[in-house]
């Protein structure tokens, strides 16, 4: 079946520091891809999204590429704040068949100033 | 922006007890209510799918008379764990799908379940 792969956490930064967290799925097909984010306290909120190869979603700063052939939809960062600490979801979602969300297991991320 | 209330935020209860997690959705109508857990170090997994006045649709393996799921409104939806065990110890995620205006789907900020 379909699957999210993310990198383990935590990981844990200093301000202005270069963020990468890994992504790999397990789809058939061509599902589009979704990064999720949960600040404490508050709900997944919807941070950027790619739905088809080669594709580069952005959002505050954070961009991921579709790459079909590493099956891959790593998030990047150029320079992380103290306020990007949160927990972040990697998801995928196919356009056929059942349309849920299948996630990865979440990477907490925190930033020290 | 749209949000989605879930309460509480953190239970403890004994063995075989019930537990109630409500998710309002406070500025919007949802037409459908997604309910996730998630084990530690794992997956968040989809549960069931809820529509407003119809019965849940449960994944494969969620025990449906285990997990009662109540839509009875567009604004509120219910997950009740019945007789709770120490193996139900889990993360709940409730979530709230809108398709006016294009499909948007809003989370509530979890549930932490812990069943002694």
């Amino acid at each position: 079946g379909d699957s999210v792969t993310q990198m383990e956490g935590p990981v844990t930064l200093s301000e202005e520091a270069f963020l990468t967290i890994n992504c790999t799925y397990t789809a058939t097909g061509y599902p589009s891809l979704f990064w999720y984010v949960q600040y404490p306290g508050e709900g997944l909120q919807l941070l950027l999204k790619a739905t088809k190869a080669d594709d580069k979603g952005s959002n505050k700063g954070f961009e991921a590429t579709y790459r079909k052939e590493t099956t891959s939809f790593h998030l990047e960062k150029g320079s992380v704040q103290v306020s990007d600490s949160a927990v972040y979801f990697c998801a995928l979602r196919r356009l056929e068949g059942a349309q849920k969300l299948v996630f990865g297991q979440g990477t907490r991320l925190t930033i020290n100033p | 922006g749209a949000v989605v209330s879930q309460h509480p935020s953190w239970v403890i209860c004994k063995s075989g007890t019930s537990v109630k997690i409500e998710c309002r959705s406070l500025d919007f109508q949802a037409t459908t209510m997604f309910w996730y857990r998630q084990f530690p170090k794992q997956s968040l997994m989809l549960m069931a799918t809820s529509n407003e006045g119809s019965k849940a649709t449960y994944e494969q393996g969620v025990e449906k008379d285990k997990f009662l799921i109540n839509h009875a409104s567009l604004t509120l939806s219910t997950l009740t764990v019945t007789s709770a065990h120490p193996e139900d110890s889990s993360f709940y995620i409730c979530s709230a799908r809108v398709l006016s205006g294009g499909e948007k789907l809003f989370f509530g900020s979890g549930t932490q379940l812990s069943v002694l």
